[in-house]
């Protein structure tokens, strides 16, 4: 099983309002990625947890909040987001040290109106 | 940041022909992944590969991580329709994180 899977799979927010992504895997994998990916382009990385720890912050602004609550999930906390935050939003493993094959979720397609 | 350059940047071929394209980077890298992706869904991992000068297969796929760990290529032989999409390498520099780079992807569309 080399799944991960994302909810929702479609997010319609308002500027003002609080919403989460969430993201799961169930491979053992101890690193979990953020990516966000415009249209036409590669995915970029937002945040990376290893072993349920924040290890890398992209320098992504603070409306962007992440959360790894064990090592099988990971949260993506949203807050006064802005239209050009509209994106597909992708969540990924790994085994984590010495890195490995990442595995992406189907991604969750956000539009911020 | 660090940067990988993938070409062609899209490729328009007929069914049955075979395809390459490839990545290069300055930096050496310990990883080379390639992945397929469809339009609004994740990147799906088509070959890994770790070692300087591996070659591997995966079906009509095959891919090789370059000697001096600095390049990858990737081929696919006899496309067909369903081969259609973006295709990206990524990759972890060596005594870096477990960041993964992606190169800006290789559009692909094969005629029936």
């Amino acid at each position: 099983d080399t799944e991960v899977t994302q909810t929702p799979k479609h997010l319609v927010m308002g500027m003002t309002n609080k919403k989460s992504l969430k993201c799961e895997q169930h491979m053992g994998h101890r690193a979990m990625y953020w990516y966000k990916q415009k249209a036409k382009k590669p995915p970029e990385l937002m945040f990376v947890y290893s072993y349920e720890k924040l290890s890398i912050n992209e320098s992504v602004p603070s409306r962007f909040s992440p959360e790894c609550p064990n090592s099988s999930l990971l949260n993506l906390h949203l807050h006064a987001l802005q239209p050009e935050d509209s994106a597909l939003y992708l969540c990924a493993s790994s085994a984590g040290q010495g890195f490995g094959e990442a595995f992406f979720g189907q991604g969750t397609r956000l539009t911020v109106v | 940041g660090q940067q990988l350059n993938q070409s062609p940047q899209s490729m328009f071929i007929q069914e049955g022909e075979d395809v390459s394209m490839n990545c290069t980077s300055s930096s050496i890298f310990n990883t080379w992944l390639w992945y397929k992706q469809d339009p609004g869904e994740g990147p799906v991992l088509l070959i890994a590969l770790y070692k300087a000068g591996e070659l591997t297969s995966n079906g009509r796929l095959t891919a090789q991580f370059g000697i001096t760990r600095k390049d990858s290529f990737l081929n696919i032989s006899a496309s067909i329709p369903s081969d259609v999409g973006i295709y990206f390498c990524a990759g972890q520099i060596q005594g870096g994180s477990e960041k993964l780079v992606f190169g800006k992807g290789t559009k692909l569309t094969v005629n029936p």
